[in-house]
């Protein structure tokens, strides 16, 4: 069974705090992926990363970074909150010849 | 306009109600289509996928493909009050060479018991 764990549930900043979102997949998958959830917006990717230490920017960057220093684990960085990152965060991960993305639970951030 | 269009709803229909989701888009490169359920405060699951035109069915489950028309639906038998949660389409296309996956805004559905 896949499983996508991401290290809080919620998390309260203020702004201009550095922030750090991690994930970690226990699938040995060599895709991983950020996205954020508003309403009336969907998901959007923020950032991917097909390797360890390989990265490439979504439709959203800006104001984030990533790392993946390990196949398993992928972190998302808000170099500077900003009220505009209050939002869902979700992680995902996915076998390279495959299809299905798997989730894990979300973080849902909130930026003072 | 965006690439893929969801009507969000709410939706809310009886217990063993048909019900029937759709999404559009606008991108002819899109190749997979697929189905997510998001129930509250998780993250969303995959239901199903299909990658050519016609129907595919899995239990109560059937997810359409139109791509003449550019319109996918997913359709629900017999729907349950478990089946209340988020809907979510998605669609795989290939940008420079990287797969990548386009959401729709998600269709909130309640069935009423």
């Amino acid at each position: 069974d896949v499983k996508v764990t991401q290290s809080s549930r919620y998390l309260v900043k203020r702004t201009g705090e550095k922030v750090f979102l991690e994930c970690v997949q226990d699938m040995d998958h060599e895709n991983m992926f950020w996205y954020r959830q508003d309403p009336g917006l969907g998901l959007r990717l923020i950032y991917f990363s097909y390797d360890v230490k390989m990265k490439e920017k979504g439709d959203i960057p800006e104001g984030y970074s990533v790392s993946r220093e390990k196949k398993e684990r992928f972190s998302l960085i808000l170099e500077s909150a900003s009220t505009n990152q209050t939002s869902m965060y979700l992680c995902a991960s996915k076998d390279s010849p495959r299809e299905t993305q798997y989730f894990g639970p979300g973080t849902r951030l909130l930026v003072l | 306009q965006k690439e893929v269009e969801q009507d969000p709803g709410p939706l809310s229909v009886p217990e063993g109600a048909i019900v029937s989701l759709n999404c559009t888009y606008s991108n002819s490169a899109f190749q997979y289509f697929m189905w997510y359920r998001q129930y509250s405060r998780k993250g969303p699951e995959l239901l199903m996928y299909t990658y050519s035109s016609g129907n595919k069915e899995d239990g109560r489950f059937t997810a359409q493909v139109d791509k003449s028309s550019k319109y996918i639906s997913l359709f629900i038998r017999d729907s349950q009050p478990s089946d209340s949660a988020t809907y979510l389409c998605a669609m795989r296309t290939i940008i420079q060479g990287a797969q990548k996956l386009v959401f729709g805004q998600g269709t909130r559905l309640t069935i009423n018991p």
